[in-house]
């Protein structure tokens, strides 16, 4: 079966630096997507990788190794609005999106 | 601008009841989506449309029907809701289906049924 695993949740500090880690099995991969979620709100794109390598996206990046099905989403500087749910995706050969259960990532001051 | 409009946001239902989830979008999106999300468990698909007069059954269908009759309307039906399809439901479109552009979201509408 198709598995995408994310730690359900994680707690950091604020102005401090958070790797979310995920680890996928698929049937193919054409993709994969990082999404933020605030409680009670629409999930939003924050990051899409299809090579291997790290995506820097201002105080975000997003890493890709295909090889050992893993992924992981950087956030730097952390602030207080960085506190949402944090969805990996992975588009599969017939181009559907699995999701992992999301990451719900806590800061504190 | 709006992109994606769901409605009702919030709904509780009798079990049996006939419901309607309304979803437009003005993006001019070709493709829609239809997902459920209930806690501890990823997003999980209902059903999809590739382009307006087209629909396809995703991961958990059963219990839902779908039709896509203009570009930018997308209803979902629970015929008679049963106390499983309490959920959020999430309707999302991208500019064409099968590709790997991004997702845009509508706000959501939870849904409890009794």
């Amino acid at each position: 079966g198709q598995n995408i695993d994310q730690p359900t949740e994680m707690t950091a500090t604020e102005g401090a630096i958070v790797q979310i880690n995920c680890t996928y099995q698929t049937s193919g991969f054409n993709g994969l997507f990082w999404y933020q979620q605030h409680a009670g709100e629409a999930p939003t794109f924050l990051s899409y990788n299809v090579l291997d390598g790290l995506e820097e996206k201002g105080r975000f990046s997003s890493f890709l190794s295909r090889s050992k099905g893993y992924s992981y989403l950087l956030l730097k500087e952390l602030q207080m609005k960085d506190s949402a749910s944090y969805l990996c995706a992975v588009m599969d050969s017939n181009y559907q999106l699995i999701w992992g259960a999301g990451t719900k990532l806590i800061i504190k001051p | 601008i709006a992109g994606i409009t769901q409605a009702p946001t919030s709904q509780i239902l009798a079990a049996g009841r006939r419901m309607t989830l309304r979803c437009t979008q003005d993006m001019r999106h070709n493709a829609m989506y239809w997902y459920r999300q209930d806690l501890g468990l990823g997003l999980r698909l209902i059903h999809y449309s590739n382009t307006a007069g087209t629909t396809g059954k995703g991961e958990v269908p059963d219990g839902y029907s779908v039709s896509r009759a203009n570009t930018d309307d997308f209803p979902l039906t629970l015929a008679s809701a049963v106390p499983s399809q309490t959920s959020v439901y999430f309707c999302a479109s991208s500019e064409s289906g099968g590709d790997t552009g991004e997702l845009f979201f509508g706000e959501g509408s939870r849904l409890t049924v009794l």
